[in-house]
């Protein structure tokens, strides 16, 4: 079984703090992902990585940096988190970019709150 | 316009029910379709995955309607199980990107 596992389950944070969310997978898959889910607005794809040291902006990186210096693993960066960046995080990997590879399998999700 | 868009629902429906719910795509060079399946504070996970000619998995029937750009998921004899909100997701432009629906609530009651 695949297994992706995110740092943390739960996070506090204040308005201003530097936040780092890990993501593992365990699977060799060279695909890695960091989605944000909001009510209503489903999830929106912050970054992603296709290879170790390769990273390209989803839809939606203003205020985020990433990081994949080993293949299992890819960190999301808030430099500087605001109130707006409350969300649940979910990281997500895929095999390879090769079209009967698609499907992602995601990690349980880190709820992040930022006060 | 969003990229797929899904009634959020609810279906509210009683065990053994029939439940079909769609999602509409706005490309129309989208070539992969799934459903994944999301239950209350857990991450999605796939449900299973379209094909053109439709599919089915048990009690779950996948149809694909390019013509319309539409997906649709129906589920029979419905479980309390199958308590849980449905993504659609559809790949855009032959890229290994997915993008993901709001997602349709279903609730399933005794």
């Amino acid at each position: 079984d695949v297994k992706v596992t995110q740092s943390s389950r739960y996070l506090v944070k204040r308005t201003g703090e530097k936040v780092f969310l890990e993501c593992v997978q365990d699977m060799d898959h060279e695909n890695m992902f960091w989605y944000r889910q909001d009510p209503g607005l489903g999830l929106r794809l912050i970054y992603f990585s296709y290879d170790v040291k390769m990273k390209e902006k989803g839809d939606i990186p203003e205020g985020y940096s990433v990081s994949r210096e080993k293949k299992e693993r890819f960190s999301l960066i808030l430099e500087s988190a605001s109130t707006n960046q409350t969300s649940m995080y979910l990281c997500a990997s895929s095999l390879t970019r090769d079209r009967a590879h698609y499907e992602q399998y995601f990690g349980p999700g880190t709820r992040l709150t930022v006060t | 316009r969003k990229e797929v868009e899904q009634d959020p629902g609810p279906f509210n429906v009683p065990e053994g029910a029939t439940v079909a719910f769609n999602c509409t795509y706005s490309n129309s060079a989208s070539q992969s379709f799934f459903w994944y399946r999301q239950d209350c504070r857990k991450e999605p996970k796939l449900l299973m995955s379209v094909y053109s000619s439709g599919n089915e998995d048990g009690r779950f029937t996948a149809q694909l309607n390019r013509a319309s750009q539409y997906i649709s998921l129906l589920i029979r004899d419905s479980k309390l199980s199958d308590s849980a909100t449905y993504l659609c997701v559809v790949n855009i432009i032959n890229d290994y990107k997915l993008s993901f629906g709001a997602g349709t609530t279903v609730t399933v009651r005794a």
